[in-house]
């Protein structure tokens, strides 16, 4: 157990809609991540919170965006959902802003249909 | 650009032999270099991670990897693969920012 929660486990939802999916850091981790894991396009980052703020953003879709409460916890939301991003979402966190450790959730299976 | 490649795609070992997966990185400095394995269904757990220091690095589940600067290459082994291992394994770098991941190697265990 890596100590990084996500919720839900697995989402089952139509094109068009949206979808919140939730992280709960390691206690004591500042840093949040989120991530993609797709057949075609492998573990890609989405985005990087550090504290509540936004610090770096990678492969992320306009209609996808994310934040972090002052608790620390996450949500990645997706909207106008498209069968293509339909994947696996991972969230993960670290202790420091450039946290050389990073450990992650088991995961959000997403599955537009 | 940086990135990391894992040139196997897939590879199957029987079990009791032994196992090296292989990872190269493209990187400006050195970065920090993790293994981390995804058994179906599940998530990514960290196998064991490089930042400095003794080149040869012990991890959890019997894995240590070695990291060879002049060659780019942080290369994972197993002495004698056990069948739980049948999973898939990534490799992973970071400089200062966000974590980069090869492609993964699936790795199949014969009995």
């Amino acid at each position: 157990d890596s100590g990084v929660t996500q919720t839900p486990k697995h989402l089952i939802t139509a094109t068009g809609q949206r979808v919140t999916l939730r992280c709960s850091p390691r206690s004591g981790d500042l840093s949040v991540y989120w991530y993609q894991q797709s057949l075609d396009q492998g573990l890609q980052f989405l985005i990087q919170y550090y504290n509540g703020e936004e610090r770096a953003k990678g492969n992320i879709l306009e209609r996808f965006s994310a934040q972090q409460f002052p608790d620390l916890h996450s949500e990645l939301n997706l909207s106008s959902l498209e069968l293509g991003d339909s994947a696996l979402y991972f969230c993960a966190s670290s202790d420091s802003s450039s946290g050389n450790t990073i450990y992650f959730g088991e995961g959000s299976w997403l599955t537009v249909v | 650009a940086q990135s990391v490649t894992q040139p196997d795609i897939h590879i199957t070992v029987s079990e009791g032999a032994s196992l090296e997966l292989r990872c190269n990185y493209s990187y400006g400095a050195t970065p920090y270099l993790f293994w981390y394995v995804q058994s179906p269904g599940q998530g990514l757990q960290l196998l064991l991670k490089y930042f400095s220091g003794d080149t040869l690095v012990q991890g959890i589940k019997g894995f240590e990897a070695e990291f060879k600067r002049s060659q780019s290459s942080f290369n994972l082994r197993k002495p004698s693969v056990h069948w739980s291992d049948a999973a898939e394994y990534f490799c992973a770098a970071r400089g200062t920012d966000k974590l980069i991941f090869g492609t993964g190697t699936r790795l199949q265990v014969f009995p």
